[in-house]
């Protein structure tokens, strides 16, 4: 059975750092993973995807590294912004057609 | 592009009422997810329909019913609600033949059940 673990739960940091948001799964069997940002109160927003033949994605100041064999993806945000902080989820499909989400990471970034 | 739409926006009911959502796909999206999202956790995989048909489904008890129309758009139903019903119900669409499967949400529906 999948299960999807992301460290830290929550995170506060000064505007301009530079961070990582981890997401660790138990069955490398994946056909992609996704992360998402959410709002309070809000629907998901999709930031990237990484498909399992994949080692990494980039879109502006994020990028998303995938790593199958050790079941870990990162999300690094450079030059972090008040306006990143969310909760910030990831979620893997494996050979069904269901994404198994994390718990998230809360993130503040600090003005 | 209207992207994922979703009604109403919050609704509150009484336990043992029947409650339906209601969900558009994005253009060009012809599958639709549905997911259960309780305070402060991921979103919890109920089902998925693709051509009107129910393709993959969650650990949900038969209460959550579904359907999907010839135009993609697709309903939640649940039955019998109960307080643990209370939750943030939100609706993924994709397309379903191509081999990127990416997610797109929508803003969700709160249900309070009192």
């Amino acid at each position: 059975k999948q299960e999807v673990t992301q460290i830290p739960a929550a995170l506060s940091v000064p505007e301009g750092e530079n961070l990582v948001l981890n997401c660790s799964f138990t069955d490398s069997a994946i056909y992609n993973l996704q992360w998402f940002r959410q709002d309070p109160g809000k629907g998901l927003t999709s930031l990237l995807l990484i498909q399992s033949s994949q080692r990494e994605q980039t879109s502006g100041r994020l990028n998303a590294s995938l790593d199958k064999s050790s079941g870990r993806s990162t999300l690094y945000i450079a030059a972090s912004q008040p306006g990143d902080s969310a909760t910030y989820l990831c979620a893997v499909r494996g050979g069904t057609y269901k994404y198994i989400f994390g718990t998230g990471t809360r993130l503040k970034v600090l003005a | 592009d209207a992207g994922v739409t979703q009604s109403p926006t919050h609704l509150i009911k009484t336990r043992g009422q029947q409650v339906t959502l209601r969900c558009s796909p994005k253009s060009g999206h012809d599958t639709v997810s549905w997911y259960q999202q309780a305070l402060g956790q991921g979103p919890q995989f109920i089902f998925q329909y693709y051509e009107e048909e129910e393709r993959q489904r969650g650990n949900f008890p038969d209460r959550f019913s579904g359907h999907q129309f010839p135009n993609y758009s697709s309903e939640l139903n649940v039955n019998a609600l109960l307080l643990g019903d209370s939750a943030l119900y939100l609706c993924a669409s994709s397309f379903g033949q191509g081999s990127l499967d990416e997610q797109y949400f929508g803003p969700g529906t709160r249900l309070t059940v009192t």
